[in-house]
């Protein structure tokens, strides 16, 4: 049982280029979670999807997209990176978004240089 | 929105009970409090949740207040490897429900 994975696990990309996080959980968790940790910092919402078929941004949205493909794969696009995107960015689900335990796959980290 | 207070940062001694404060005096009845923790460079693990009642289970034990502004995780024999960063958090409604972390309590536990 996976869980949560993430890929790629490391990127480095160049300022203005895009690219796709991909997630996916083998849990049957109706929600999914993008998260992004800068250094010394806690854990920062991006967008979420409380259920196939829905998104809502987050603490911190712009810059960002995504796309709940089905139920098991929630995905994170950069349009055009910019430094300020060098992170480390958490997909998690959870069974629903009230009261239930979310679990976090291992992190993607991503460089824009 | 319910906010959470930790200290940024705390030691214990292994063997010891470490006792993890956190406050969080505008909660809402309906909200639960929650506790991970993060190894360095791992994803964050959970460890235990509560809503009125003090919890326990195999890792470590939630204590709530009866007014429920405050709770303390404790883990009761502490070990090296529980050196981590510790966050409480509380369902933010304006979110979606869906979990905000702040910046935690790194705790520190040595021999």
């Amino acid at each position: 049982n996976a869980g949560v994975t993430q890929t790629p696990k490391f990127q480095v990309l160049k300022t203005g280029q895009s690219m796709t996080l991909q997630c996916a959980q083998d849990m049957n968790h109706n929600s999914m979670y993008w998260y992004r940790q800068d250094p010394g910092m806690g854990l920062r919402l991006i967008y979420y999807s409380a259920s196939e078929g829905t998104t809502d941004k987050g603490e911190v949205p712009n810059g960002y997209n995504v796309s709940r493909l089905n139920k098991r794969e929630f995905s994170l696009r950069l349009e055009s990176a910019a430094p300020s995107q060098t992170s480390v960015y958490f997909c998690a689900s959870s069974q629903g978004v009230i009261g239930n335990t979310i679990y976090f796959g291992e992190g993607s980290w991503l460089t824009v240089v | 929105d319910a906010k959470t207070t930790q200290p940024p940062s705390m030691d214990c001694a292994e063997g010891r009970a470490a006792n993890l404060p956190c406050n969080h005096s505008t909660i809402s009845g309906n909200e639960y409090v929650y506790w991970y923790r993060q190894i360095h460079s791992q994803g964050p693990q959970y460890i235990i949740h509560g809503l009125k009642n003090n919890e326990t289970n195999e890792m470590a034990s939630l204590i709530i207040t009866e007014d429920r502004k405050s709770s303390t995780l404790i883990l009761p024999h502490a070990t090296l490897r529980d050196t981590a960063v510790y966050y409480c958090i509380v369902r933010v409604r304006n979110s979606g429900y869906a979990l905000n972390f702040g910046k935690g309590t790194s705790l520190l536990v040595t021999p």
